[in-house]
């Protein structure tokens, strides 16, 4: 079975610090993509990166980065100098090649990230 | 514009009163998913259909229907609706096989309250 596991459930800081959100997954597939989406007050999903199984290059897009590392199964997402725009829920997630699960999407339980000005 | 569009947004409903939340997409996808989000549980797959007359169970389909008549068309039926669907409630679609690299166009959400 596919697991997503986000065990910070809350995170606070101060703006303009750096804050990492961790996320590690379980899966038997060999080709899987994992997903990180945010979810501002307003309520909808925004889309943020996706990552394959055989690319473990890190991202950086502006104060956003991500570090996969398939060595412990984790795809952590860093935001640096966080403003208050960040506040949101942060979910991570996994999908696999397809087969038994189509096109399923399996998300962690997610992380409320707050940033205080 | 590439959309999923859910209707309606908010509602709030009485225990056992059939209701139906909409879901389309413009993007001639074949996968359609909805899913149901709770806090400390994230979101969770209710139902699927992989294309239009196939649907599948997800992992929470207690209490839900679906139906797949027209591609572009996946609605959610709650005939009988109680208090423990009260969520927040997302569709999703995608191209099948492609969803992993073109990733998943969400719906606004539709907000469920039932009292």
């Amino acid at each position: 079975a596919q697991k997503v596991t986000q065990a910070q459930t809350e995170i606070s800081v101060v703006e303009k610090e750096d804050v990492t959100l961790d996320c590690v997954y379980e899966t038997r597939d060999t080709t899987y993509y994992l997903f990180w989406y945010k979810q501002p007050p307003s309520g909808e999903l925004v889309f943020l990166i996706r990552r394959n199984s055989f690319d473990e290059q890190n991202e950086i897009s502006g104060r956003y980065s991500w570090n996969f590392q398939k060595s412990t199964s984790s795809f952590n997402f860093t935001i640096t100098a966080s403003q208050v725009v960040d506040s949101a829920v942060y979910f991570c997630a996994l999908s696999g090649e397809g087969g038994e699960y189509g096109n399923k999407l399996v998300f962690g339980a997610g992380t409320i990230l707050r940033v205080k000005s | 514009e590439a959309q999923v569009t859910q209707n309606p947004r908010y509602l709030i409903t009485v225990t056992g009163k059939k209701l139906t939340v909409t879901c389309s997409q413009n993007m001639n996808h074949e996968y359609m998913s909805w899913y149901r989000q709770d806090p400390g549980l994230g979101l969770r797959q209710i139902y699927y259909s992989m294309n239009v007359e196939v649907t599948d169970k997800g992992d929470v389909p207690e209490g839900y229907k679906v139906s797949r008549k027209e591609k572009r068309n996946f609605p959610l039926i709650l005939e009988s609706p109680s208090p423990n669907q009260t969520s927040l409630y997302f569709c999703a679609s995608s191209l099948i096989g492609q969803a992993n690299n073109y990733g998943y166009t969400f719906g606004s959400g539709t907000r469920l309250t039932v009292v």
